[in-house]
């Protein structure tokens, strides 16, 4: 099975911070990966596809990267509604999700 | 617009049994792969169980190998997860989800239904 981490598991942060998550796969899993932000009570929203291929909608700050293990998710300009948990999943081999970074208002 | 609409969830013994279901609308239902995902009480997000849009090719975590069945009724537009001998730890919000497929992602999900298991 593909193990998915994620980090940092918390993140704090500012309106108008840029902040950076990573998520690191066990094995090589090309860009098969996606990012989703999940709010408190509500489903997940897939933000970015295929590592780097932002969804319709979803604003220009987010932003992500990388390939084979090692991959980020960049938010440029925090928002207010940026304060979020955020997951990313891989989609290689079967669908494994990281372990969340919770991402909260300094 | 595309909506997935689970029902199903509730509290129920160790042992016991559920099914949920996971009525969709706004797409065309029999052409997509679907799958459940749930979410313990302040945990995060579990990859439970796939099936093919024609409901072949299931797959399924270990922890629910022999428990869980996923099924769908393509007819009627509705997935289902029929869960048997719960334990405490099967506890979670259940989410149906849609696989979209080429380029990857669940992109359309369910609101959650609450799974309690306890005595």
């Amino acid at each position: 099975d593909i193990q998915m981490t994620q980090s940092p598991s918390t993140l704090s942060a500012s309106v108008g911070d840029t902040v950076t998550i990573t998520c690191r796969a066990s094995q090589s899993i090309g860009r098969w990966l996606a990012w989703y932000q999940q709010k408190p009570g509500r489903a997940p929203k897939v933000l970015i596809s295929q590592a780097s291929t932002l969804e319709v909608g979803v604003p220009s700050r987010f932003s992500g990267s990388g390939s084979g293990t090692d991959f980020t998710l960049t938010i440029y300009s925090l928002q207010p509604d940026d304060f979020a948990t955020y997951y990313c999943q891989q989609y290689s081999s079967y669908w494994t999700f990281g372990q969340g970074t919770k991402l909260e208002i300094k | 617009q595309e909506q997935l609409v689970e029902s199903g969830g509730g509290v129920v013994q160790p042992g016991g049994s559920l099914r949920l279901s996971c009525a969709a609308s706004g797409f065309t239902f029999s052409t997509y792969d679907m799958q459940w995902v749930r979410q313990a009480p302040g945990k995060g997000l579990e990859w439970v169980t796939f099936i093919r849009n024609d409901g072949g090719n299931l797959h399924h975590i270990e922890s629910v190998r022999g428990r869980f069945t996923i099924s769908r009724d393509n007819s009627k537009n509705i997935l289902y997860l029929q869960m048997n001998s719960l334990r405490v730890d099967d506890t979670a919000v259940y989410y149906c989800a849609k696989w979209r497929g080429y380029p990857g992602a669940f992109d359309v999900w369910g609101q959650g239904t609450l799974v309690a298991v306890s005595s």
